[in-house]
């Protein structure tokens, strides 16, 4: 079956502290991953996305995923994060092309960051 | 990037009465918009694929004759929530397929939280 797994429902870390939310997926064909981040009340925003190549992605914000075909991860990490960065994050997977597919959501990962 | 933009944000209805949830891409056409809910501190849920000129797909136990999907043009998509009751309170949120990118990238609305008293 299809699915995202996010295992850290809340983390906290202190500004300026390295970050890694780690997501794991299960998925048939070839996948299409993707990182979102929502903050209360707001809708998704796209923080970065791997379709392939380059298994190291840049993204939005100083986020970056990297792609492990091997462990089925797609893992995001920020070096320092800043206080603004306290949101909710999803990791996403879909297949895209013509007319099929839609995005399996992870069920998210609270990140709140101390001064 | 592309923008989705929804409306209203926040709508507050009484028990038994209809509401409208509008869902736009403004920059581009999407002949495919998605609708999910997302209850507190959970992740999004697929509720249906609304499809420009076609009647819309519904996932599993969501009944489509409760939450009504129009698609009448290539940029706006609406969702009406019909007889709502307390326990349709929830955030919607829809996203639009940009078709001109080669991945039909999604993009989302800010989302619509609905209170029904």
């Amino acid at each position: 079956a299809q699915s995202v797994t996010q295992p850290d429902i809340h983390i906290t870390v202190s500004e300026g502290a390295s970050l890694e939310l780690r997501c794991n997926y299960s998925y048939g064909a070839t996948p299409y991953l993707f990182w979102y981040v929502q903050s209360p009340g707001q809708g998704l925003q796209l923080l970065l996305k791997y379709f392939s190549g380059d298994t190291l992605v840049q993204g939005i914000k100083g986020f970056e995923a990297e792609f492990k075909r091997s462990q089925s991860s797609f893992n995001l990490r920020k070096p320092s994060v800043h206080w603004s960065d306290a949101a909710e994050y999803f990791c996403a997977v879909g297949a895209y092309g013509g007319s099929q597919g839609n995005l399996i959501f992870g069920k998210g990962t609270k990140l709140s960051v101390k001064p | 990037g592309a923008v989705v933009s929804q409306h209203p944000s926040w709508v507050i209805c009484k028990s038994g009465t209809s509401v409208k949830i509008e869902c736009r891409s403004l920059d581009f056409q999407a002949t495919t918009m998605f609708w999910y809910r997302q209850f507190p501190k959970q992740s999004l849920m697929l509720m249906a694929t609304s499809n420009e000129g076609s009647k819309a797909t519904y996932e599993q136990g969501v009944e489509k004759d409760k939450f009504l999907i129009n698609h009448a043009s290539l940029t706006l998509s609406t969702l009406t929530v019909t007889s709502a009751h307390p326990e349709d309170s929830s955030f919607y949120i829809c996203s639009a397929r940009d078709t001109r990118t080669i991945t039909g990238e999604l993009f989302f609305g800010e989302g619509s939280r609905l209170t029904v008293l």
